[in-house]
């Protein structure tokens, strides 16, 4: 079953750069790596996603190595409201429809 | 331009009380999904559509059922609640699933529900 991996908490200053390193096990070969944002209170957002190498928006970059096995959201400068929890959710399994999305990373930006 | 929308916001069952949680979409998606998810956990899925008059199981999917008579709505229904069933439900759809740049689920802003 195809699975990701990431830590449960991080916790950073304001104005550093935050990276969030996300695993992929068994990523299908067709599959893009999208992540998620999620305030308390309110349903997950989509915030950035990609296929290879590197993707830029205005919210976040998102890394990928050429063997797809991991991810790295990136975080610019954060500031008091990037404090959430982060997703990268997988299929779980060929040709299955659900994506599933674990616990994810708890941000905690501190003033 | 209203994206996803959950109806109702909250609401108290006592056990064994039935409900119907409505979601609505305006993004004419094909996809449309329901998680739960309960304090310290991530989303759970319960059931799916991958398009209109077709719905399919999650991981979750015991004490509740879902129709999709129309595309831009997804029902779930609880015949008889129980207190394991108090948590925040969240509806979402996309565009397209898997294998596709458009598979990105976008959310609702949640039903809460807590069984008395």
């Amino acid at each position: 079953l195809a699975k990701t991996t990431q830590p449960i908490s991080m916790d950073s200053y304001e104005g550093q750069e935050v990276n969030i390193t996300c695993s992929h096990n068994n990523i299908a070969t067709n599959d893009y790596i999208t992540w998620y944002q999620q305030f308390p209170s309110q349903g997950p957002r989509f915030i950035i996603q990609g296929y290879k190498t590197k993707v830029t928006n205005e919210v976040a970059s998102l890394f990928i190595p050429a063997d797809r096995k991991s991810s790295t959201l990136s975080l610019p400068r954060v500031s008091l409201s990037d404090t959430a929890v982060y997703y990268c959710p997988a299929y779980s399994g060929a040709g299955s429809y659900q994506l599933t999305f674990g616990k994810g990373t708890k941000l905690s930006v501190i003033p | 331009n209203a994206g996803v929308t959950q109806t109702p916001k909250f609401r108290v069952l006592k056990t064994g009380q039935s409900m119907t949680l409505l979601c609505a979409q305006d993004m004419n998606h094909e996809y449309m999904y329901w998680y739960r998810q309960d304090p310290g956990m991530g989303l759970r899925l319960i059931h799916y559509s991958v398009g209109e008059g077709t719905t399919a199981k999650g991981e979750v999917p015991d004490g509740y059922n879902v129709s999709r008579l129309k595309k831009q709505n997804f029902l779930l229904g609880l015949e008889s609640a129980a207190p394991s069933q108090t948590s925040v439900y969240f509806c979402a759809s996309s565009y397209s699933s898997r294998g596709n740049a458009k598979n990105i689920q976008y959310f609702g802003a949640g039903t809460r529900l807590s069984v008395l």
